[in-house]
């Protein structure tokens, strides 16, 4: 069965912490995604690698950076975190190539707050 | 004006009524389209490709007119267990090849 798996579901961090959200997908996939989601506003995307140590900024990269070591794994990175970045993360993989929507697979989500 | 637009909703229906949403897109040439259902506080999760010449899979059906640059979901016979946000989806190739998600419709079911 396919999985993406993040592990930290539920958070809680002060403003101006340094954050860390990790995803790992278990098939082998080349491409992940990080994006937010807020009401009314949909899914926004923050950054996509399309392979290793390779990375290209979504739509809202702006106080956000990415990590990609390994092919399986793919860190969101909030560098001072603030309130406006109070939301649920979603990670998301697909097989290289050409992304669509069928070929998609979401993790759980991650809901943080910054207070 | 956003890529891909829905009405919020709520949708509020008895069971058993029929339903449907629009999703307007502004890119003419996006090229795949979809429905994804999201229950609260989970992942969005593929419930149907929508294809050129309309399809169904059981009580939901899905049409596309490209001239008017809309989607719409149909569901027929409502379930309490429908009750959901729907994302309209859009893919255009010329833009990077990214995925554009709507804000989502949402419905509730009531008994």
């Amino acid at each position: 069965d396919v999985k993406v798996t993040q592990s930290s579901r539920y958070l809680v961090k002060r403003t101006g912490e340094k954050v860390f959200l990790e995803c790992v997908q278990d098939m082998d996939h080349e491409n992940m995604f990080w994006y937010r989601q807020d009401p009314g506003l949909g899914l926004r995307l923050i950054y996509f690698s399309y392979d290793v140590k390779m990375k290209e900024k979504g739509d809202i990269p702006e106080g956000y950076s990415v990590s990609r070591e390994k092919k399986e794994r793919f860190s969101l990175i909030l560098e001072s975190a603030s309130t406006n970045q109070t939301s649920m993360y979603l990670c998301a993989s697909s097989p290289g190539g050409t992304v669509s929507g069928n070929t998609i697979y979401f993790g759980e989500g991650s809901w943080l707050t910054v207070v | 004006r956003k890529e891909v637009e829905q009405d919020p909703g709520p949708f509020n229906v008895p069971e058993g009524a029929t339903v449907a949403f629009n999703c307007t897109y502004s890119n003419s040439a996006s090229q795949s389209f979809f429905w994804y259902r999201q229950d609260c506080r989970k992942e969005p999760k593929l419930l149907m490709s929508v294809y050129s010449s309309g399809n169904e899979d059981g009580r939901f059906t899905a049409q596309l007119n490209r001239a008017s640059q809309y989607i719409s979901l149909l569901i027929r016979d409502s379930k309490l267990s429908d009750s959901a946000t729907y994302l309209c989806v859009v893919n255009s190739h010329n833009a990077g090849n990214m995925l554009t998600f709507g804000g989502g419709t949402r419905l509730m079911v009531k008994p």
